[in-house]
C-alpha cells in the first residue's frame, strides 16, 4: 500500500536556525507532490509543489523541496527559520495509476520556533 | 473570493446515529476531496468526488459515503456510528481532476460520538 512517512513528529528550533523536514513515500508509480502547511487558527494552505521539471522547487515565505527520486524523498527546507514559522506541515503525494490518483498525506510535523 | 466552506463546524451524534456533513467548493472547482483527521493520525483519505462522480475512495468501511451535488457542493454521509468515527472531518475542492492541481481546504467539522 501507498504511505508517506514524515520522520519528525515534533521540532523545536530557534530563529535562524535551518530547517530541514523529512518526507519519504513508498510508490513506484508516477507521483506529484506537494507540502501543506498549518499555522495556528488557519486552514490547510499549499506550501510547494512538485510535478515535473525541475526537482528543486521553491514555495512561499522562501521554503523550498527538492524531489530525489531514487531515494523516494521530497524533504522541505529553508535556511533560516522566523518565529511564525510554527506551524504544522504536512507531506503529501498524489499517486497516479489507471488515468486517476489518490492522495496520502503524511502524519505531519509539528514546528515550534522559539523566538 | 470565498473559500471552501463546511458544516456545521462541530457536531455530536451517539453511537449508532448517522451523521451528515457538508461542503461547498470554491467557486468554479469541480473536485471535492474529503479526509478524515483523527488525532494523531494525520489527514486519511475518504472519497473524492469530481463532476458528480465518485473518482476514488480510500480505505474506510462502506458506511462511509457521499455525493456531489449538480452545482458541485458535497455531502458526507457516516452511517452506524462509532466511537473512533470522533475526528475532524476536511474538506478540499481543486480546480478539476488534473493530478498536479493543488487543494485548498475548509475549516473542518468535528464529529464527537458519545
Amino acid at each position: 500500500a501507498q504511505s508517506v512517512s514524515q520522520h519528525n513528529h515534533h521540532v523545536i528550533l530557534s530563529e535562524a536556525a535551518s530547517l530541514e523536514l523529512g518526507c519519504n513515500y513508498s510508490y513506484g508509480g508516477t507521483v506529484n507532490l506537494f507540502w501543506y502547511v498549518q499555522y495556528p487558527g488557519q486552514h490547510l494552505q499549499l506550501l510547494l509543489k512538485y510535478f515535473s521539471g525541475d526537482p528543486l522547487v521553491k514555495g512561499i515565505k522562501g521554503f523550498e523541496a527538492e524531489f530525489i527520486k531514487s531515494k523516494f524523498s521530497f524533504n522541505l527546507r529553508k535556511p533560516s527559520v522566523q518565529w511564525s514559522d510554527t506551524a504544522e506541515y504536512f507531506c503529501a503525494v498524489n499517486a497516479l495509476k489507471g488515468g486517476g490518483f489518490k492522495t496520502i498525506f503524511g502524519a505531519g510535523t509539528r514546528l515550534f520556533v522559539k523566538a | 473570493e470565498a473559500g471552501v466552506t463546511q458544516s456545521p463546524t462541530h457536531l455530536i451524534k451517539t453511537r449508532g446515529q448517522q451523521a451528515t456533513l457538508r461542503c461547498s467548493p470554491i467557486s468554479g472547482h469541480t473536485s471535492v476531496y474529503w479526509y478524515q483527521q483523527a488525532l494523531g493520525l494525520g489527514l486519511q483519505f475518504l472519497l473524492w468526488y469530481d463532476e458528480g462522480e465518485e473518482r476514488n475512495r480510500g480505505n474506510f468501511p462502506p458506511r462511509f459515503s457521499g455525493r456531489q451535488f449538480p452545482n458541485y457542493s458535497s455531502e458526507l454521509n457516516v452511517n452506524a456510528l462509532e466511537l473512533e468515527d470522533s475526528a475532524l472531518y476536511l474538506c478540499a475542492s481543486s480546480l478539476d481532476r488534473a493530478h498536479y492541481n493543488e487543494q485548498f481546504f475548509g475549516p473542518g467539522t468535528r464529529l464527537t460520538v458519545l
